[in-house]
């Protein structure tokens, strides 16, 4: 099975700041790789699909890159509203495996 | 506007068994693909299986962790899905969401909206 990090497992930041959270798998996964956002209490928003595609709606302060095993999610700008968990989720061969999560708060 | 509403969370004994329900509005429902989620309390996110439209049999795939335990159907009549889970277990305490994928197929693999979850408890 593929297996899936992120790192950090959680950040502090500032507003404004850039925040970038990496995800990592195991073998090579092309670009099947998802990130969401889940406020405190919520459920989850898809954000990034396929590594790079912004979801409609989803504000361009929240990007996201990579390929084959290293991923890349950031947030140009840090807003109050993105403190959050984020994970990022894997899918292939009947297997959607998400990320451990990276929890974000303001410093 | 799309909405998934689950319901039937509930505080079962190990051992019995208890159905969910994804009540899905603004959309076709017909359509889509419809992916269960649960998450353990302060845990991460956990596949457990999907069902297909009806374009592709309505056929369905499981996470190993449920397989043979948990079966999900849908009507396409009431715009829902369902998730019937039996042999609870205390590790299937979870908060269950409903999601839908942007396709009939479940490929590309991810999820475009999501209900709001129901609790399931299970304990002695």
């Amino acid at each position: 099975d593929i297996q899936m990090t992120q790192s950090p497992s959680s950040v502090s930041a500032s507003i404004g700041d850039r925040v970038t959270i990496t995800c990592q798998a195991s073998q090579d996964i092309r670009n099947y790789l998802n990130w969401y956002q889940q406020r405190p209490g919520k459920a989850p928003k898809l954000l990034i699909y396929d590594a790079s595609n912004l979801e409609r709606g989803v504000p361009s302060r929240f990007s996201g890159s990579g390929s084959g095993t290293d991923f890349t999610f950031t947030i140009s700008g840090l807003q109050p509203e993105d403190i959050a968990t984020y994970f990022c989720q894997h899918y292939d061969n009947l297997v959607y495996t998400f990320g451990p999560g990276t929890k974000l708060d303001i410093k | 506007e799309v909405q998934l509403v689950e319901s039937g969370g509930d505080f079962v004994q190990p051992g019995r068994s208890l159905r969910l329900s994804c009540a899905a509005s603004g959309l076709t429902f017909d359509d889509y693909a419809f992916m269960w989620v649960r998450q353990a309390p302060g845990k991460g996110l956990e596949w457990i299986g999907f069902i297909r439209s009806k374009a592709y049999d309505g056929t369905t795939e499981y996470a190993a962790s449920v397989k043979g335990r948990f079966t999900i159907s849908r009507d396409d009549s009431k715009n829902t899905a369902y998730l019937q889970m039996s042999s609870l277990r205390t590790e299937d305490t979870a908060v269950y969401y409903c999601t839908r994928v942007p396709n009939g197929s479940g490929w590309p693999g991810y999820f475009d909206y999501w209900g709001q979850g129901t609790l399931v408890t299970v304990s002695s």
